[in-house]
């Protein structure tokens, strides 16, 4: 069964610094795996997608990086801002399914 | 970009009754579809999967008689919460996926309260 774990579980950070968001997953036989933010009380927006065969992804201020053999993923944030606050998921497909990490609730500080 | 349109947002019912929410893939064929629940301060809880026109896949635990799943066409699956009870009170969200989609599309959620 995969087990998908994201460290840490809060986070706190001043306004303009870059941080990481991490993600580990226990069976790499994996399609793909997307990192998405949620917003309180709101669904989930799409942030980035990387599929087995590929290593990283780019988008605007976002990197996401990903090391199938050793089951982990990093979801690299440059220059943040206040409206990053939210929580940030991973989530892996494989064996059909769409496994969801517990999540990481960023908070930045103004 | 793909679109999936979840109704109602909100919803309060009495215990007892049944409540159902729609889930609508905009601009894309949603070949299967999927029910998530999310409690406060957890992550997401796969509950089933549905491919058009077939019956849906539960997971373990999720009691199939009390959560109806009906993906009858390509663009519409609905989850009807029978007998609502506080318990079955939580955030409920569908996605979709399908052909020329690249991962997948999540509505906007579903708060169900139970009183």
């Amino acid at each position: 069964k995969q087990e998908v774990t994201q460290i840490p579980a809060a986070l706190s950070v001043p306004e303009g610094e870059n941080l990481v968001l991490n993600c580990s997953f226990t069976d790499s036989a994996i399609y793909n795996l997307q990192w998405f933010r949620q917003d309180p009380g709101k669904g989930l927006t799409s942030l980035l997608l990387i599929q087995s065969s590929q290593r990283e992804q780019t988008s605007g201020r976002l990197n996401a990086s990903l090391d199938k053999s050793s089951g982990r993923s990093t979801l690299y944030i440059a220059a943040s801002q206040p409206g990053d606050s939210a929580t940030y998921l991973c989530a892996v497909f494989g064996n059909e399914k769409l496994t969801f990490g517990t999540g990481t609730r960023l908070t930045i500080i103004p | 970009g793909a679109v999936v349109s979840q109704h109602p947002s909100w919803v309060i019912c009495k215990s007892g009754t049944s409540v159902k929410i729609e889930c609508r893939s905009l601009d894309f064929q949603a070949t299967t579809m999927f029910w998530y629940r999310q409690f406060p301060k957890q992550s997401l809880m796969l509950m089933a999967t549905s491919n058009e026109g077939s019956k849906a896949t539960y997971e373990q635990g999720v009691e199939k008689d009390k959560f109806l799943i009906n993906h009858a066409s390509l663009t519409l699956s609905t989850l009807t919460v029978t007998s609502a009870h506080p318990e079955d009170s939580s955030f409920y969200i569908c996605s979709a996926s399908g052909a020329g989609v690249v991962g997948y599309t999540f509505g906007s959620g579903t708060r169900l309260t139970v009183v």
